[in-house]
């Protein structure tokens, strides 16, 4: 079975430093990764994903999230945060590579202080 | 592109009634759709699994009477919460994969507050 862990369920950073949104999946089988977005009391915005191609993956809003097999990981950086990023940040791993059942993290909330 | 929309955003009803929650893609064909619950600073639970023409496939421990799936169209996927109690009250999200656009990615609706008294 597939499961992803999402390690903080808060961050905060300084508006202009650098943000890392930490993720782990495991899967028995090559996996697709997501990362969504949601602001309060809206649904998810898909901010990118990770489909086998390349490793290092570009999203909007100025976001990339590199895919490594050894380590299982698939965090989320942005080099300079801005105040409109403050949101929930979702992690999460499907099971093909048809949208099929995705399985999320427990979500991260990140905080960004002026 | 790929836009789904919900309807209520918002609905506020006593205990014992019967909700009817709507999810439309606009502007694409979806012959899947799934529908989530999310509680307060948690994570999304997946309910169920619809797909087009033919029953939906629930999560384990997601009472099928209780949350109806209908997705009698490729637009339209509806959830109805039968006789509602105050323990249903959650944040409900619904999501739609495209197939032929964009293969692998779900797009997901704004989301129903649902409030039951």
């Amino acid at each position: 079975a597939q499961s992803v862990t999402q390690l903080g369920s808060h961050v905060s950073v300084s508006e202009g430093a650098l943000v890392l949104l930490r993720c782990n999946y495991s899967s028995s089988v090559p996996p697709y990764l997501f990362w969504y977005v949601q602001y309060p009391n809206q649904g998810l915005q898909l901010l990118l994903k990770y489909t086998s191609a390349a490793t290092l993956v570009k999203g909007i809003n100025g976001f990339e999230a590199e895919f490594k097999k050894s380590e299982t990981s698939f965090h989320l950086t942005k080099p300079s945060a801005h105040m409109s990023d403050a949101a929930e940040y979702f992690c999460a791993v499907s099971e093909d590579n048809q949208g099929g059942k995705l399985i999320f993290g427990q979500g991260t909330e990140l905080s960004v202080k002026p | 592109g790929a836009v789904v929309s919900q309807h209520p955003s918002r609905v506020i009803c006593k205990s014992g009634t019967s909700v009817k929650i709507e999810c439309r893609s606009l502007d694409f064909q979806a012959t899947t759709m799934f529908w989530y619950r999310q509680f307060p600073k948690q994570s999304l639970m997946l309910m169920a699994t619809s797909n087009e023409g033919s029953k939906a496939t629930y999560e384990q421990g997601v009472e099928k009477d209780k949350f109806l799936i209908n997705h009698a169209s490729l637009t339209l996927s509806t959830l109805t919460v039968t006789s509602a109690h105050p323990e249903d009250s959650s944040f409900y999200i619904c999501s739609a994969r495209d197939r032929q656009r964009d293969r692998g990615t779900q797009y997901f609706g704004p989301g129903t507050r649902l409030t039951v008294l």
